[in-house]
């Protein structure tokens, strides 16, 4: 069955930018109409969303990260990834990545850590 | 502060029922958009348990059950048992086109 799995850097420094793919294994990526999207959690806290692209290519993203994010797909590698810019101490948490077909996440990554220090 | 409030915790014995409301506003859940559920173990990855608004994905009990009604959601829980103590959470797409949350909710099973 189709898998998903987050990697990148355990540990960015201020102001540098973050980034993250999320390798989809067992299925193509470019198979079938989903949306894949990032979410967030810091230690302790709730589930924050980050912003989905779309099969098509088109993106959505949380207001709250203003012009910090972008999320793309690679269709060669069967991944998508994710941008997150200008990172402050505040970024730091285990971020999920995802897909939904409509606006439910039905599968999920297993998480990878990021801090943000220097 | 979550789009979606829902109450930091509830706590009940084994065998009992526990409902979990989701309070959202005319962009989300009153806008009719679905509202689905999650729960989220220690140190796991959260797991859809209802999608829209009602529906079980294969292999959840039918212990647990959702509802919808103007701007609010509930997440039902029936015969409590202790491996359902967990963090649960709402979640609902928004006018603004964008993914919405709540702040999530512990369940503790005495």
């Amino acid at each position: 069955q189709v898998q998903l799995q987050e990697s990148g850097p355990g540990l960015v420094k201020p102001s540098e930018t973050l980034s993250l793919t999320c390798t989809v294994s067992g299925g193509s990526i470019n198979s079938g109409y989903y949306y894949w999207g990032w979410i967030r959690q810091p230690a302790g806290k709730g589930l924050e969303w980050i912003g989905r692209v779309y099969t098509s290519g088109s993106t959505n993203y949380n207001p709250s990260f203003k012009s910090r994010v972008s999320i793309s797909t690679d269709s060669s590698g069967n991944l998508f990834s994710l941008n997150l810019r200008s990172v402050t101490a505040a970024d730091t948490a285990v971020y999920y990545c995802a897909r939904a077909l409509t606006t439910d996440y039905a599968l999920w990554g297993q998480g990878t850590q990021v801090t943000v220090s220097s | 502060q979550s789009v979606l409030t829902q109450p930091p915790s509830v706590s009940a014995a084994p065998g009992q029922t526990i409902t979990i409301s989701c309070t959202g506003s005319s962009s989300n859940i009153g806008a009719d958009f679905d509202v689905h559920w999650y729960q989220q173990l220690p140190g796991t990855a959260p797991k859809l348990l209802i999608y829209d608004n009602t529906d079980r994905p294969s292999g959840v009990p039918d212990r647990f059950s959702g509802s919808k009604s103007g701007t609010s959601a509930s997440l039902t829980i029936t015969g409590l048992r202790a491996e359902d103590e967990a963090d649960y959470y709402c979640q609902c797409y928004d006018d603004r086109l964008t993914v919405v949350f709540g702040g999530g909710t512990r369940l503790t099973v005495l």
